[in-house]
């Protein structure tokens, strides 16, 4: 089955700069590949996706590219702000959806 | 409505209790999906339905027994559970599960199991 890797697994940054976090997954048959944003206690939320036939997605603040020939996609967070601070998630789908261990963001003010 | 629905929000069970987690959706989704999580972990794939029949089993003990009623519900039923499985178990819904559409999730149950 699909295994998805992730890192880093804790990430601090400060106020307005950026967040990189990056994943890799196995099966290249997967086309499918969200970000799920979870805070403590709550239920994790799409922040932004992208299919296998697209290179870069961009969401005002939130981008993600994907290189399907190295099978890694990452997420790029820019001007980052404290409501940011929560456990990031990416996940690889072909027929299910399997998560990457997760990293911790952490935006100081 | 984007909403998918959980029920109970919180369960604490006995080892010899039987008890029913709850899941609701009326997206229209086809597809639905058990997770469990356990803390500071990414959820981790149990079961997934779609258009009302069991597709996947990831190798879940049998104590867990998922059942989909309708395209609307669906149910994880829980028997002689032990306290390794508390954890919490959240449902999720999608358009369907081949080609990749968005995956939309529950609260969540969280289960103690005592």
């Amino acid at each position: 089955g699909e295994n998805v890797e992730q890192h880093p697994s804790t990430l601090s940054v400060q106020e307005g700069d950026s967040a990189v976090i990056k994943c890799t997954y196995s099966d290249s048959a997967s086309n499918y590949f969200p970000w799920y944003k979870q805070e403590l206690g709550k239920r994790p939320q799409l922040i932004i996706d992208i299919r296998s036939n697209v290179g870069e997605k961009k969401d005002q603040r939130i981008a993600v590219t994907l290189n399907k020939t190295a099978k890694h996609f990452s997420l790029h967070i820019t001007e980052t702000q404290p409501e940011d601070s929560a456990v990031y998630f990416c996940a690889a789908s072909r027929n299910d959806m399997r998560f990457g261990a997760g990293t911790r963001l952490t935006v100081k003010p | 409505d984007t909403e998918v629905t959980q029920t109970p929000k919180h369960l604490v069970m006995g080892m010899t209790n039987k008890k029913s987690l709850k899941c609701e959706q009326h997206m229209g989704h086809r597809a639905m999906y058990w997770y469990k999580q356990k803390a500071k972990k990414p959820p981790e794939l149990m079961f997934v339905y779609s258009y009302e029949k069991l597709s996947i089993n990831e190798s879940v003990p049998s104590r867990f027994s998922p059942e989909c009623p309708n395209s609307s519900l669906l149910n994880l039923h829980l028997h002689a559970l032990q306290p390794e499985d508390s954890a919490l178990y959240l449902c999720a819904s999608s358009q369907e599960h081949r080609g990749g559409t968005e995956a939309f999730f529950g609260q969540g149950t969280r289960l103690t199991v005592v």
